[in-house]
């Protein structure tokens, strides 16, 4: 199948700091690329749609001054979260379709846990 | 806006018992449906896609049916054993893109 990696797996900083998370796909080109936030003992929450060569797309009530997300490449994907604050600890994950817009199978990255202090 | 529920929300069984996992969706206009597994702190391990055309799939002790006129799937788990304890997950994948909207998942502990 398909692989997608997330870089880093884990980080930790400073309330104020911004962060930024990689999304790749490794083997296929991704021009659509999901991310999700997991808070603990919760589902996953779709935050944004990331389109290659265009604006991301937000779900409602996600800040995107906040949740900066750049797709500068058909297999790179980064979400920024910016000015940081504890309650933005939680569990990053991303998501690509091999094959966008056809309701294909995603394939997801192993996430990346972010603990803000 | 699409909603989906699993039940139950978790499950404690004995090894070597077969069991049911529910998912139920509002929204009947979906593209496939897809059965996820996730581990403490990992993240998703994909079992299962069912397209909207078919009933079901099967893979190993795993079967996932869909329904799409009633809302519902369900997977079903033949002679669990402790290594399957994880939490498992379903989503509806909309018929317009590739969005996934995610349940609650259901929270399952096999005891040895």
């Amino acid at each position: 199948g398909a692989v997608v990696s997330q870089h880093p797996s884990w980080v930790i900083c400073k309330s104020g700091t911004s962060v930024k998370i990689e999304c790749r796909s490794l083997d296929f080109q991704a021009t659509t690329m999901f991310w999700y936030r997991q808070f603990p003992k919760q589902s996953l929450m779709l935050m944004a749609t990331s389109n290659e060569g265009s604006k991301a797309t937000y779900e409602q009530g996600v800040e995107k001054d906040k949740f900066l997300i750049n797709h500068a490449s058909l297999t790179l994907s980064t979400l920024t979260v910016t000015s940081a604050h504890p309650e933005d600890s939680s569990f990053y994950i991303c998501s690509a379709p091999k094959i966008p817009g056809k309701g294909g199978e995603q394939y997801f990255g192993p996430g990346t846990r972010l603990t803000v202090t | 806006k699409q909603e989906v529920t699993q039940i139950p929300a978790a499950l404690s069984v004995p090894e070597g018992e077969n069991l049911v996992l529910n998912c139920s969706f509002t929204d009947s206009a979906i593209y496939n449906l897809q059965w996820f597994r996730q581990d403490p702190g990992k993240g998703l391990t994909s079992l299962l896609l069912i397209q909207s055309s078919q009933r079901e799939q099967t893979s190993g002790r795993l079967n996932a049916s869909l329904d799409k006129s009633s809302g519902r799937s369900t997977l079903y788990i033949a002679a669990s054993q402790p290594g399957d304890s994880a939490t498992y997950l379903c989503a509806a994948i909309e018929t317009s893109g590739s969005r996934l909207t995610f349940g609650e998942g259901t929270q399952l502990t096999v005891n040895p």
